[in-house]
């Protein structure tokens, strides 16, 4: 069964908007990811939250975590078409990526 | 940084043909190896990994089998393919560092 869920599974935003996209989960994890994928590519690693951290950035990435909600939060600030893309959230229990479990992801549409 | 090459990118199969889905990863030495397959719209199900050559763990029990006969070189086969097989498949590669992923191949079983 999938562990981390993402809501809302469409979002559609203007250029220069935020977009924000969050992540439920089950279980307890020793981190948690997101991972970014254009049509028809592989996944591409974004960010990376321990279960520790609350907070996290990375340009105009910023990723929340709550273990006791067991959710996180992935915004995009000032966000461009070249945005658009599915977002995944994966959660590890271990720490180990061998029980690293995907939702089904966020497709984002950023329109010019 | 690790590079993923898959191949092909796209395979068209009738049902009850056989399968080689071939994965090599540069850049990085005794990776974990991982085979995912995505269905349309969906997350990722692991299908297989690989801690080292020889060494494969099924999650999934299905008609695939994988294989690793080099440190950097991950096989997806099947002797006779279903057409629930159709799907994206992609291989992965972690060396103390998130996941690193392939472009995948989408195969059609028709």
């Amino acid at each position: 069964s999938q562990q981390g869920e993402e809501d809302p599974q469409a979002l559609s935003i203007q250029e220069g908007e935020n977009a924000t996209m969050n992540c439920s989960y089950k279980t307890s994890i020793n981190n948690l990811q997101w991972y970014r994928q254009n049509s028809g590519r592989g996944l591409v690693h974004l960010i990376l939250i321990r279960s520790n951290e609350r907070e996290k950035h990375s340009g105009r990435l910023r990723v929340t975590l709550d273990t006791s909600k067991k959710s996180s939060s992935l915004l995009i600030t000032a966000s461009r078409a070249a945005d658009t893309a599915s977002y995944f959230c994966a959660t590890d229990p271990s720490g180990s990526a061998r029980q690293l479990t995907f939702g089904s992801g966020t497709q984002l549409t950023v329109l010019p | 940084s690790q590079t993923i090459h898959q191949w092909p990118a796209t395979l068209v199969q009738p049902v009850g043909s056989p399968l080689s889905l071939e994965c090599t990863v540069e850049g990085t030495s005794n990776p974990n190896l991982y085979w995912y397959r995505q269905a349309a719209g969906r997350g990722l199900q692991l299908l297989f990994y690989s801690v080292g050559i020889g060494q494969i763990s099924s999650e999934v029990p299905q008609n695939l089998s994988a294989s690793r006969p080099q440190d950097r070189q991950f096989i997806l086969s099947s002797k006779k393919l279903l057409l629930s097989d159709s799907g994206f498949y992609l291989c992965a590669s972690r060396r103390n560092s998130p996941l690193h992923f392939g472009n995948g191949t989408r195969l059609t079983v028709t």
